[in-house]
């Protein structure tokens, strides 16, 4: 089982603001990265560190956290942003790292 | 350009071991942690292992631990992945990815796209 936690499926209206949280003790050591995969694609860093950006991500992305959550917000939701969504850190209480279940994001 | 391409994938049997590679170019290879990570058919994201830029550190997700191996060849730009006692959960996708740690952060910021492993009879 994972061991960072996500909504299965979250949904949002064209153009609204939409939060994709991630749940996890690892969470409280290292900050939460975020990442994009569209259907047959590999996985886009989307997110990573406190609230950082890579070159080329639009700026509607932001991530935040909170003790054990980490959050990922995409303010005005464009179609293209229908995606899988995955939260990963490093476990170093184990040496590991760990990915949350992902969350389908549907733009309506 | 920038980029990881995987090779190797095929179908094997239960028991079975395979390598897969991946050839890293457009940047300083040596200097980058890297990783495999899969992706079973209609699942999510599972790491798999990573290894340190000399190649002296590696770790393993409990799934494959003593049976996997990962290692590296700076000189060639190479990352792989020796797989023994291959199972039928093994199944997926594997792919390499580029990975930075600097303490609170950590993230993957460059993925290839990957190469698939079967392991059925």
């Amino acid at each position: 089982s994972s061991e960072l936690t996500q909504d299965p499926a979250v949904s949002v209206a064209l153009g609204q603001t939409v939060r994709i949280t991630c749940q996890g003790d690892s969470l409280t050591t290292y900050y939460s990265s975020w990442y994009q995969q569209r259907p047959g694609q590999a996985p886009i860093l989307v997110i990573y560190g406190k609230n950082n950006r890579p070159s080329g991500i639009p700026d509607r992305f932001s991530g935040s956290s909170s003790g054990n959550t980490a959050s990922l917000t995409i303010t005005g939701a464009q179609a293209e942003d229908e995606a899988d969504y995955y939260c990963n850190c490093r476990d170093s209480s184990r040496d590991h790292v760990v990915f949350g279940g992902g969350t389908k994001l549907t733009v309506l | 350009e920038v980029q990881l391409v995987e090779s190797g994938g095929t179908l094997v049997q239960p028991g079975g071991t395979l390598r897969i590679s991946c050839a890293a170019s457009g940047f300083s290879f040596t200097t980058y942690e890297m990783n495999w990570v899969r992706q079973a058919p209609g699942k999510g994201l599972e790491w798999v292992s990573y290894i340190s830029q000399g190649g002296a550190t590696t770790s393993y997700a409990d799934s494959v631990k003593g049976r996997f191996t990962i290692s590296r060849d700076n000189a060639k730009n190479s990352l792989y992945l020796q797989m023994n006692s291959l199972r039928a959960e093994d199944t997926a996708v594997y792919s390499c990815a580029r990975s930075s740690s600097s303490w609170p952060n950590w993230y993957f910021d460059l993925w290839g796209r990957g190469t698939l492993v079967t392991v059925s009879s």
